[in-house]
């Protein structure tokens, strides 16, 4: 079992609400990941971060942000949360190594109802 | 430009009898082959990983996977399945010099007592 926590698990808010979902893993990982997983539908990676202070936006246009200010934890960031928001976020980091074989860890991941 | 297609979105099997979750993939470079399962309201867990080295790769759990590159397949097998192997599968693809996962759709797998 991997060692990468988030936080909560569920969450039920209003629209236009300030949230903040939480990643933290304790491995030591320099690669950390934010994945938007909708029911029946493939992963989406949203954002990125490669070490300290370096983050990236993923594949999915997202309206969140990130932050990476220490290396055990992810943050993620909506400013403003709307019904089109609802989905299930998960997070990911990755061991060093050669990029295309790294084995990514997932945490449980936080489902978020925006109502 | 990689992709991947899981055939089938749901499978059925009776418990003992062998499992067959089928996966194609598109890939410009020789690509890294990721096999993962999701139990409910879990994240997902490594089942196995193929990264050029032998094709018949073996992962936990009694699960195993061959790489075929005639084919562009990465199809997992269980020669018997257990009410425990109930879950969701995703096929995962990851290029050269790419930090990037492309995951499949999913297979959701059903075990029937």
């Amino acid at each position: 079992e991997a060692d990468i926590y988030q936080t909560p698990r569920y969450l039920v808010i209003g629209t236009g609400k300030k949230i903040t979902l939480e990643c933290s893993q304790t491995m030591g990982h320099d690669k950390m990941y934010w994945y938007q997983q909708d029911p029946g539908m493939e992963l989406h990676l949203i954002h990125y971060s490669y070490g300290v202070n370096s983050t990236e936006k993923g594949d999915l246009s997202s309206e969140s942000t990130v932050s990476r200010i220490r290396t055990e934890h992810f943050p993620l960031t909506l400013e403003s949360a709307r019904p089109s928001h609802t989905s299930q976020y998960l997070c990911a980091s990755s061991e060093p190594g050669t990029t295309s074989t790294d084995t990514q860890y997932f945490g449980p991941g936080t489902r978020l109802t925006v109502l | 430009a990689q992709s991947v297609t899981q055939l089938d979105s749901h499978v059925s099997v009776s418990e003992g009898t062998p499992v067959l979750l089928r996966c194609n993939y598109s890939s410009s470079y020789s690509p890294s082959l990721f096999w993962y399962v999701q139990h409910p309201n879990k994240g997902l867990q490594l089942l196995l990983k193929y990264t050029s080295a032998a094709t018949l790769v073996k992962g936990i759990n009694g699960f195993e996977a061959e790489f075929k590159k005639s084919e562009t397949s990465f199809h997992l097998t269980k020669p018997s399945a257990h009410m425990s192997d109930a879950a969701e599968y995703f096929c995962v693809v990851s290029g050269s010099g790419t930090y990037k996962y492309i995951f499949g759709t999913g297979t959701r797998l059903k075990v029937l007592a």
